[in-house]
C-alpha cells in the first residue's frame, strides 16, 4: 500500500513552454501533498505544499505565478512549470500523506510517501 | 528555525560490515519526529527507520537501527551486515509535530563495497 505514482518520469521542452507534472496517490487519499526540487548531488528543497481543494503554501522564495500547484482531488495534485527557462531545469519530486483517520495509525500520519519524480530538462 | 546536519557527505563500508551516518538537528520543540530515507540511484525516497522524539526507546527495523540522543540532538543511523542494495543517498529528516513538513538534511552518500 501507500504508492505515490509520478508521471512523467522524464520531459524535455522548449525553453518558453509550460510543462505539467503529475502526482497521484494510487491506493490511499491524501489530503495534503507535498512537491520537493532536488539539484545534482544536493537535498530536497521543498516547494510548496498543496492541499486539497485549497490554494498552495509556498516557501520562501517560491515564485508561485512560476509553478502553479492545483490539488483538485484527494488522489491527484499537479505541479505546472510556466514558461519554463533552462534554470528550471531539475528534478522533482511529489509526495503525500495518508490521511484517514480510521485506518492510518496517528503515528504513520507523519510519513510522506514520495513519487519517482520528475527529471526536466529545458532547451 | 529548524536545521538538520548531516556532516559526512560520503562514507564507504565493506559488504557484511557495520556503518554508522551521522546526523545531527537543532531546534528549539520538545515533539518532533526524526526520519532517515534511502534514495537509490532510481532516486525513488524509500522510508528506512523513523523515531517519536517522545519514545526514550531507539527504534529498529531488520538491519537498520538508531541511536537517538534527544539531549544532544543527535540522531545516527546504524546498518548492519551491509549489502550492496544499501547503496544509496541516505537523507536524515526533521519534522515538527502536527506541521506534516520535513526537513531534511544534505545527505550522506553510502557505497558498499564487494
Amino acid at each position: 500500500g501507500a504508492v505515490v505514482s509520478q508521471h512523467p518520469s522524464r520531459v524535455i521542452c522548449k525553453s518558453g513552454t509550460s510543462v505539467k507534472i503529475e502526482c497521484r496517490s494510487l491506493d490511499f487519499q491524501a489530503t495534503t501533498m507535498f512537491w520537493y526540487r532536488q539539484f545534482p548531488k544536493q537535498s530536497l528543497m521543498l516547494m510548496a505544499t498543496s492541499n486539497e481543494g485549497s490554494k498552495a503554501t509556498y516557501e520562501q522564495g517560491v515564485e508561485k505565478d512560476k509553478f502553479l500547484i492545483n490539488h483538485a482531488s484527494l488522489t491527484l495534485s499537479t505541479l505546472t512549470v510556466t514558461s519554463a527557462h533552462p534554470e528550471d531545469s531539475s528534478f522533482y519530486i511529489c509526495s503525500a500523506r495518508d490521511w484517514d483517520s480510521v485506518t492510518v495509525p496517528a503515528l504513520a500520519k507523519n510519513i510522506q510517501y514520495f513519487g519517482a519524480g520528475t527529471r526536466l530538462s529545458v532547451l | 528555525a529548524q536545521t538538520v546536519t548531516q556532516s559526512q557527505p560520503e562514507m564507504s563500508v565493506q559488504e557484511a560490515e557495520t556503518v554508522t551516518l551521522s546526523c545531527t538537528y537543532d531546534t528549539s520543540e520538545s515533539n518532533y519526529y526524526l526520519f532517515w530515507y534511502k534514495q537509490p540511484p532510481s532516486r525513488q525516497m524509500i522510508l528506512v527507520i523513523r523515531q517519536e522524539a517522545y519514545k526514550q526507546q531507539n527504534a529498529t527495523e531488520n538491519r537498520f537501527s538508531v541511536n537517538f540522543q534527544k539531549a544532544a540532538k543527535s540522531f545516527s543511523l546504524k546498518i548492519s551486515d551491509s549489502q550492496l542494495g544499501d547503496t544509496a543517498m541516505y537523507f536524515c529528516a526533521f519534522m515538527k509535530h502536527r506541521t506534516y513538513k520535513y526537513i531534511f538534511g544534505t545527505g550522506t552518500r553510502l557505497k558498499v563495497l564487494a
